[in-house]
């Protein structure tokens, strides 16, 4: 069975840090581009970061260059997302999914980050 | 900052027929944005429906087709089933990222 399972969601303070995990299973993860993508509560639906297969090439919504890191471990199957200097409009559901070929149809349950003092 | 525009509310009748767009701030959607397209329920992660304009997975219904209309990305319903009211999103490829529309709540009545 194809899957993603996120975790390392906690409730945080303002200016802290969490790093968050991505496991797959079911597929040739080495082979994917991998995205962060959030949700806000009750708000849509913003791509975060993306690292592509190799680790090659990395990108990043405006809003978390230089406090958020993404990386990967094929030989362990899992994506990363450091996120240092949180802040409260950081507040969300946090996904990864998968992307083959501009095709993102592998997405995990989601994993809860709350911000908050 | 690419800005994605989407219809924020749409409604249709069981049985017929609705279309929702996808624009983009830089211009005409084009191919090269490879546009894709999510359906995502209360509680629930989103489901991809289609890639790359018009591209449907294995497990989307035929009910639902991806085209290029007037310069932007669109989706159409065509006998809409209840079970298909749902907040709907377009995605697009920009040059070093990705940007999602703001979303289309699709209610069925």
């Amino acid at each position: 069975e194809v899957q993603l399972v996120e975790s390392g969601g906690d409730l945080v303070k303002p200016g802290g840090s969490l790093r968050l995990s991505c496991a797959a299973s079911g597929f040739s993860f080495s082979s994917y581009t991998m995205n962060w993508v959030r949700q806000a509560p009750g708000k849509g639906l913003e791509w975060v970061s993306f690292i592509t297969s190799s680790s090659d090439y990395i990108y990043y919504i405006d809003s978390v260059k230089g406090r958020f890191t993404i990386s990967r471990d094929n030989a362990k199957n899992s994506l990363y997302l450091q996120m240092n200097s949180l802040r409260a409009e950081d507040t969300a559901i946090y996904y990864c999914a998968g992307d083959l070929g501009y095709n993102m149809d592998v997405w995990g349950k989601g994993t809860t980050v709350t911000v908050s003092s | 900052q690419t800005v994605v525009t989407q219809e924020p509310s749409l409604t249709v009748s069981p049985g017929g027929t609705v279309t929702l767009t996808c624009a983009s701030s830089t211009g005409a959607v084009t191919s090269d944005y490879h546009p894709n397209w999510f359906q995502q329920k209360p509680g629930q992660a989103p489901r991809s429906l289609i890639y790359s304009t018009s591209n449907k997975h294995s497990l989307t219904p035929a009910r639902f087709s991806g085209s290029l209309l007037g310069g932007k990305a669109a989706l159409t319903l065509s006998g809409v089933q209840p079970d298909d009211e749902a907040e709907y999103y377009c995605l697009l490829y920009s040059g070093g990222g990705w940007v999602f529309g703001g979303g289309t709540k699709l209610t069925v009545l």
